[in-house]
């Protein structure tokens, strides 16, 4: 079946960058895309945008330009994202999940388990 | 950016009820970009339906999904004790994707 893991929970310190990993399995890794959502702590979703694993093409959402990166590394079917300058506000849990195709995302299904990253002096 | 907003923001219920989730869009997302997600404490969201009115894989048949334009409904037509939890939608007609705040349905 198709499944997403995530790399552990982090916890970094204002100003530090976080690498959170998302290892699919499954289906065919470039056949789609993978979007990056984030949840703080009793709060609602967050897309931050998302990487077709076909071309590396990237769409970030304007909040997040310039502060976070989508990678892929097709050879072992696995996403990333580098989120740096991290803040308090960054705290939260960051989800991985597969888009609908590879060249424009749409919904998301299936999702990975999830990542908490806490941002904490 | 569009703005999803999801109405009532608690929704109060017996198992066996109907229930009648509201997601309203700030413009036109015309009648095939919305999808809902189903999300359980702790766990990760699950997708529901998409495309508007589409159930996704192994979705029950009392999920269905209608509405055009501005207004979506997501309705559960009878409530099953796992059925409780918080539903989220979100289009993909405009860029950045968005999320509305969610919908809590509890038990009365």
């Amino acid at each position: 079946q198709v499944q997403l893991m995530q790399s552990g929970a982090e916890v970094k310190k204002p100003g530090a960058s976080v690498t959170v990993s998302c290892k699919s399995s499954g289906y065919t890794f470039t056949n789609f895309g993978i979007s990056w959502v984030r949840q703080a702590p009793g709060q609602g979703l967050e897309w931050m945008g998302w990487i077709s694993a076909y071309n590396g093409k990237t769409n970030y959402a304007q909040k997040f330009q310039g502060r976070v990166t989508f990678t892929t590394d097709t050879s072992t079917s696995t996403a990333y994202m580098e989120l740096r300058s991290l803040r308090s506000d960054d705290t939260a849990v960051y989800y991985c999940a597969r888009d609908s195709n590879y060249y424009d995302p749409n919904w998301f299904d299936p999702w990975g388990q999830g990542t908490l990253v806490t941002v904490s002096s | 950016e569009i703005v999803l907003t999801q109405s009532p923001g608690t929704l109060s219920l017996s198992p066996g009820e109907r229930a009648t989730l509201s997601c309203r869009a700030s413009q036109s997302i015309g009648s095939n970009y919305l999808a809902w997600y189903q999300q359980k404490p702790g766990q990760a969201p699950r997708l529901l339906i998409y495309g508007t009115s589409s159930r996704a894989t192994d979705i029950p048949e009392r999920f269905s999904g209608s509405g055009s334009g501005t207004d979506f409904t997501l309705t559960i037509s009878r409530l099953e004790p796992e059925d409780f939890a918080v539903y989220y939608c979100q289009q993909y007609r405009g860029s950045p994707r968005t999320f509305g705040q969610g919908t809590k349905v509890e038990i009365k």
